[in-house]
């Protein structure tokens, strides 16, 4: 079946730092994959996503690429700000895009 | 105004009750999604809907019933509501199409006392 993986948190970094938060997902067929991003006191909202493999997805600094070797699409940012802080969450939609599936989630305090 | 809007935003009840939250979108998708968020767990899928005459069950629906009643409108009911289900709850709307991302509302908050 399909299923997401992502690290665990709570994740806590100083403004400036670099980021990955690691996500892995088993699926069947061809997934699209998904970062989304839930700011405290609100609903989620798509971060990126990336349809294929070896797409990379960017928005806002941060980055993920679609690794169908490795089944991960790990998000990167380079230098992260207060304003980054929340919980991201990795997801993928199966192949007919009928379905979507969650990680746990992962919170993000990054301290100034 | 927002894109999808959920009502109530927060809810206390007592177990027992009979609890309705409502979501309405304007987006004018067909497909839409009743999620519940628990801390550790992540997001859940309670029911989906791909049209007003298809429902479908998710990952946990014992305890939930949900009604389309129109294309734009999707509510999710607790019949008789438990502790267990204190919650928060999302509704989403999605486009057709495997790229498709969702949509999500601000989010219910529910407890049972």
């Amino acid at each position: 079946g399909n299923s997401v993986t992502q690290m665990e948190g709570p994740v806590t970094l100083s403004e400036e730092a670099f980021l990955t938060i690691n996500c892995t997902y088993t699926a069947t067929g061809y997934p699209s994959l998904f970062w989304y991003v839930q700011y405290p006191g609100e609903g989620l909202q798509l971060l990126l996503k990336a349809t294929k493999a070896d797409d990379k997805g960017s928005n806002k600094g941060f980055e993920a690429t679609y690794r169908k070797e490795t089944t991960s699409f790990h998000l990167e940012k380079g230098s992260v700000q207060v304003s980054d802080s929340a919980v991201y969450f990795c997801a993928l939609s199966d192949q007919a895009g009928n379905q979507f599936y969650f990680g746990t989630g992962t919170s993000l305090t990054v301290i100034p | 105004d927002a894109d999808v809007t959920q009502t109530p935003r927060n809810r206390i009840t007592k177990t027992g009750k009979r609890i309705m939250l409502e979501c309405s979108q304007t987006k004018g998708h067909d497909r839409m999604y009743w999620y519940r968020q628990d801390p550790g767990l992540g997001l859940r899928l309670i029911y989906y809907s791909f049209d007003v005459k298809d429902i479908n069950k998710g990952e946990i629906s014992d305890g939930y019933s949900v009604s389309r009643q129109a294309q734009a409108k999707f509510s999710l009911s607790l019949e008789s509501a438990i502790p267990n289900q204190t919650a928060l709850y999302f509704c989403a709307t999605s486009d057709t199409g495997r790229s498709g991302e969702l949509f999500f509302g601000e989010g219910s908050r529910l407890t049972v006392l």
